[in-house]
């Protein structure tokens, strides 16, 4: 079975930009969750999704936006680039909301915002 | 809102030996605690979890520990290898949603040959 599959790998913006990250979670796979990863933060909720409602938000601000389609695959954008959102963002799925559903990490997209 | 601590930061041991990651919550209500191993360019891996209502669980060389009462988690790793040499996440979840995890700050984990 495949695994999480995030488009692009790598990233490259400048600030000011808007950025679309995409993520295609395990066949079968319901839930969608996103997280922020950076030296000084370590690992961040962002949100999650689920039959393509949000169930959870997390501390960021509303430059920060999701959604999840009929297929379960997601995006996540980000509005006008601060060179603090260089980061890795990493998307994870789980076969529904719960925590008897462990989450399945993609190998990220790496942001750089100059 | 849910913290957990993760300790320590880092940790070398020489091949064969154990390695011992501990960490600790505050919010009673999360009763998932997976483990996580992050290799260089890769998203983190689950490795092991356990649930509240479970004091121990073991998998091969990997076991974790949970004390509710004193809100605190461990993983064990014996006989460690190089290639267990990574990043090493816990995380804490509410009982209704894993999604939205807490994790710790994460333990790079050395292994010598």
């Amino acid at each position: 079975k495949a695994g999480v599959t995030q488009t692009p790998r790598y990233l490259i913006k400048t600030r000011g930009q808007q950025v679309t990250l995409s993520c295609s979670p395990i066949s079968g796979h319901r839930s969608v969750s996103w997280y922020q990863q950076t030296p000084g933060q370590g690992l961040q909720f962002l949100f999650e999704y689920f039959s393509e409602t949000q169930r959870n938000k997390g501390n960021f601000p509303g430059r920060f936006s999701g959604r999840q389609f009929s297929n379960s695959r997601s995006e996540m954008n980000v509005s006008t680039l601060e060179l603090g959102d260089s980061a890795l963002y990493l998307c994870a799925s789980s076969l529904r909301t719960g925590s008897d559903s462990p989450l399945h990490f993609g190998n990220g997209t790496r942001l750089t915002v100059t | 809102g849910e913290n957990v601590e993760q300790h320590p930061s880092t940790l070398s041991v020489q091949e064969g030996d154990s390695a011992v990651i501990k960490c600790t919550y505050s919010d009673s209500a999360s009763n998932y605690f997976p483990w996580y191993k992050q290799e260089l360019g890769k998203g983190p891996q689950l490795i092991i979890d356990i649930r509240s209502n479970v004091g121990e669980k073991k998998d091969q060389r990997i076991a974790v520990t949970l004390n509710k009462t004193a809100k605190h988690f461990s993983l064990h790793i014996t006989e460690t290898q190089p290639e267990d040499s990574a990043v090493y996440f816990c995380a804490a979840s509410p009982n209704t949603n894993a999604g939205k995890s807490t994790f710790g700050d994460g333990t790079t984990l050395t292994v010598k040959p």
